[in-house]
């Protein structure tokens, strides 16, 4: 079955210290996202890619970086400038062609906490 | 800019209908629907499109008012399985194809 994967499930940052999330994707789409989401609040964009070796600015890059080496792939790494990097990460997918019309396909996202 | 969904949060008993509305600011070219259980993936329910159309899947609707900017989320004949918290998602003029997301409603369906 075609999906999307994140891992891990939870993760656990120390002050100063850089963590990646990962998010594979099967689905052969172009476009990924990554948002981040506080407890009570909406999806926030942090950085999307349309297309292999390129990628945008969301609303709340700071403290983020992100790689699309390869279509598969869309991993994200929360650095230490990120001061309150406690939050739910969710990875999405979709076919970009048909612009705002087709659906992003969402991965069970990772939890992250500091300790 | 996020849209503005209403109500917030909304109870319900088993049967009953709810519905969830969310207005845009901005030129809307599509409205996306999606309900996200506690702890987990937003799910995909449907997308508008200009034009006003309205949608269906089972027992959820929803429509598109281009002119006012706003779509309604209609749930008829509430079960259980509803519960869980209902966001939208819209495109819009300048939005470089982002979606943006409205904080959501959280919708109870009690027995």
């Amino acid at each position: 079955d075609g999906g999307i994967t994140q891992s891990p499930k939870y993760l656990f940052r120390k002050e100063g210290q850089n963590v990646t999330l990962s998010c594979e994707q099967n689905l052969n789409h172009d476009a990924m996202y990554w948002y981040r989401q506080d407890p009570g609040q909406g999806l926030r964009l942090i950085y999307y890619s349309q297309i292999v070796n390129d990628f945008q600015k969301g609303d709340i890059a700071e403290g983020y970086s992100v790689s699309r080496e390869k279509k598969e792939s869309f991993p994200l790494t929360v650095t230490s400038a990120q001061k309150n990097p406690t939050a739910f990460y969710l990875c999405a997918s979709s076919n970009p062609r048909g612009g705002g019309y087709q659906p992003q396909h969402f991965g069970d996202g990772t939890r992250l906490s500091i300790l | 800019q996020q849209p503005v969904q209403s109500p917030q949060a909304v109870i319900l008993r088993e049967g009953e209908d709810a519905v969830i509305n969310c207005s845009s600011s901005k030129a809307l070219y599509s409205v996306h629907w999606y309900r996200q259980k506690h702890g987990e993936a937003p799910v995909f329910l449907m997308i508008l499109l200009k034009g006003g159309e309205q949608k269906g899947h089972e027992k959820i609707s929803a429509s598109f008012n281009e002119k006012k900017q706003q779509s309604s989320l209609y749930l008829t004949a509430s079960q259980l399985s509803y519960s869980g918290t209902y966001f939208c998602g819209t495109f819009s003029s300048g939005s470089a194809r982002q979606l943006t997301f409205g904080s959501g409603t959280q919708l109870t369906v009690l027995p």
